[in-house]
């Protein structure tokens, strides 16, 4: 089982439309997580970290199911500006904190 | 803050060249990594390293080596290139207090082809 997984899509959705992204982590022992976005041949850069009590940043929600080992992104409203791969990162609790990121779930926003 | 920054933004290397990806960041930051990533797929951590002096492999570090004389330079350095190396090469870098939820800034990348 790969250490943190993603459905690679690619989501087409409406513009509008409402769309949920999970990533699963197999290590119990992950620490902090984080929604990354990356735009086609650019570098990756942070979206949202995502705490355990859940967190909302605009249309943009995160939440962490630490019994079940995901966590989620929920994004309302979508604009075609949301296109893009959306990558969820994993750290480890103790020693380097080396983050683990997953392959990336692609979002297609159409008009 | 220019942040981090890599150079080459390209480059063609023939099979058997050397090369060094320079990687420099200005955020006084602890951490560096190296990730490259492949059409379609995640990142994988080539090196990283904790701080100068220090560095350690990753998930793929066969074919390249790095150093860390300095805070601010974390370069990379590929050998005998091979097909296999061609990616877009990415540098990152995190301030690394203690406790994970700090995150981490990339470079631009650099797009490698080995011919």
């Amino acid at each position: 089982r790969k250490e943190v997984e993603q459905d690679p899509g690619p989501f087409n959705v409406p513009e509008g439309a409402t769309v949920a992204f999970n990533c699963t982590y197999s290590n119990s022992a992950s620490q902090s997580f984080f929604w990354y976005r990356q735009d086609c041949r650019k570098e990756p850069k942070l979206l949202m970290s995502v705490y355990s009590s859940g967190n909302e940043d605009g249309r943009f929600t995160a939440q962490l199911n630490r019994a079940s080992q995901y966590i989620s992104l929920l994004i309302r409203d979508s604009k075609l500006s949301d296109s893009a791969t959306y990558l969820c990162v994993v750290i480890l609790s103790g020693g380097s904190y080396i983050p683990t990121f997953g392959r990336g779930t692609s979002l297609i926003v159409h008009p | 803050n220019a942040g981090v920054t890599q150079t080459p933004k390209f480059r063609i290397l023939k099979i058997g060249q050397s090369m060094t990806l320079q990687c420099t960041q200005d955020m006084n930051h602890n951490y560096m990594y190296w990730y490259r990533q492949d059409p379609g797929m995640g990142l994988k951590l080539i090196y990283y390293s904790v701080g100068a002096g220090i560095t350690d492999k990753g998930e793929v570090p066969n074919g390249y080596n790095v150093s860390r004389s300095t805070t601010e330079d974390f370069p990379l350095r590929l050998e005998l290139a091979a097909p296999s190396q061609t990616s877009v090469y990415f540098c990152a870098s995190r301030l690394g207090l203690a406790g994970g939820d700090n995150e981490q800034f990339f470079g631009p990348g650099t797009r490698l082809t080995v011919l």
